[in-house]
């Protein structure tokens, strides 16, 4: 069945630093794909999302392309902050369910 | 605007009891889905309600039953508790049909069975 990969944590960064979390999926169809954002203690927040092939999302400074070539979905920050510190869930959806990764704890220090 | 909220928050049970976690819905959605997210792990889909009816179904055992109202608020109950179902418990909302691709979720409830 449809599945998502993501890149084991956890990732430690320094403040202003690059971001990439890898990201991969499979599929037999065209699903969707998502990124969610988990602070400690709270539920899961839609980062971004792209609908097809070749969409970027975008929100807060992160961004992900929706690769179908390469069946990616990596996120991207420019520059972290220490409020970015969370775990990252890559997910898809074929529009019956949601699969999630196993997710990624980010660590910004300052 | 309330979004999703969950209650109770936190819970403690006994091996072989059973629990009835509940969730509303973010104001202006019709489709609520249940998950369970183990410690460490991604949220696992439990299953999808839409008009009163289970819409779909993950790879979870009977154990596991839902209800929804006719507010659109929803229940999940558990029975005969096991250890492994110690998890957060996550409720998201959405809009039918589109309720994969637009999910707003809840704070969880944390459910710890002793």
């Amino acid at each position: 069945g449809d599945s998502v990969t993501q890149m084991e944590g956890p990732v430690t960064l320094s403040e202003e630093a690059f971001l990439t979390i890898n990201c991969t999926y499979t599929a037999t169809g065209y699903p969707s794909l998502f990124w969610y954002v988990q602070y400690p203690g709270e539920g899961l927040q839609l980062l971004l999302k792209a609908t097809k092939a070749d969409d970027k999302g975008s929100n807060k400074g992160f961004e992900a392309t929706y690769r179908k070539e390469t069946t990616s979905f990596h996120l991207e920050k420019g520059s972290v902050q220490v409020s970015d510190s969370a775990v990252y869930f890559c997910a898809l959806s074929d529009g019956n369910d949601m699969r999630f990764g196993a997710g990624t704890r980010l660590t910004v220090k300052p | 605007d309330a979004g999703v909220t969950q209650s109770p928050t936190h819970l403690i049970k006994t091996r072989g009891q059973q629990v009835t976690l509940r969730c509303s819905p973010k104001s202006g959605h019709d489709t609520v889905s249940w998950y369970q997210q183990a410690l460490g792990q991604g949220p696992q889909f439990i299953f999808q309600y839409y008009e009163e009816e289970e819409r779909q179904r993950g790879n979870f055992p009977d154990r596991f039953s839902g209800h929804q109202f006719p507010n659109y608020s929803s229940e999940l109950n558990v029975n005969a508790l096991l250890l492994g179902d110690s998890a957060l418990y996550l409720c998201a909302s959405s809009l039918w049909p589109r309720g994969a691709y637009e999910q707003y979720f809840g704070p969880g409830t944390r459910l710890t069975v002793t």
